[in-house]
């Protein structure tokens, strides 16, 4: 199957700073990749579309400020946590795919804010 | 409301036994999906079922898909350790793909 990559894998970081994770498909051209968080034995909530070339489309509830998606090539896509705080600590995970329906996931990124 | 209604949430089992998952909507869908995922890790993509009353099979894992296109299960005969996770049904609607809550199987060896 398809492979996407997540990087980092884990981060801690401090209360009011920002952390950028990659979202990078390895071996096909992604035009649309989506972000999602997730919370401990729950399922996946989806955050946003990143589209490629354009903005991103948030959820309801997502503050775009917060999350910044920018998806500047067909094959990466980037997520920052802008001024995090300890509540957004979570595990996100990317996925991107050649049909909508059918995605390929990335490892997931541990967020821990201290 | 979800709009794919996934059962059992949590599900513990010996080894050997067998299980069903069940992911249920009252919308049709063109294809619904499954999905593993281990603690720690991405989901990995199971199976993709396309035609209403579709069987795949997948070694101990048998996958339908209803009729109507509107409900799916999971099949596991004679659960191993190694199967234990969490399952995830999803579809795709309006252009993303949306997710039941989730099945936490155990499986006790």
């Amino acid at each position: 199957g398809a492979v996407v990559s997540q990087h980092p894998s884990r981060v801690i970081c401090k209360s009011g700073t920002s952390v950028k994770i990659e979202c990078r498909s390895l071996d096909f051209q992604a035009t649309t990749m989506f972000w999602y968080r997730q919370f401990p034995k729950k399922s996946l909530m989806l955050m946003a579309t990143s589209n490629e070339g354009s903005k991103a489309t948030y959820e309801q509830g997502v503050e775009k400020d917060k999350f910044l998606i920018n998806h500047a090539s067909l094959t990466l896509s980037t997520l920052t946590v802008t001024s995090a705080h300890p509540e957004d600590s979570s595990f996100y995970i990317c996925s991107a795919g050649r049909l909508a329906g059918e995605q390929y996931f990335g490892p997931g990124t541990r967020l821990t804010v201290t | 409301t979800q709009l794919l209604e996934q059962s059992p949430q949590f599900l513990s089992i010996q080894e050997g036994e067998n299980l069903t998952v069940y992911c249920n909507s009252s919308s049709v869908f063109s294809s619904l999906q499954w999905y593993r995922q281990e603690p720690g890790e991405g989901p990995v993509l199971l199976v993709t079922v396309v035609t209403g009353g579709e069987v795949k099979k997948l070694k101990r894992l048998t996958f339908q898909f209803g009729d109507a296109r509107k409900d799916s299960s999971l099949h596991i005969t004679a659960a191993q350790p190694g199967d234990t996770g969490l399952y995830l049904c999803s579809g795709e609607y309006g252009n993303k793909l949306v997710f039941g809550a989730g099945t936490i199987l155990r499986v006790k060896s």
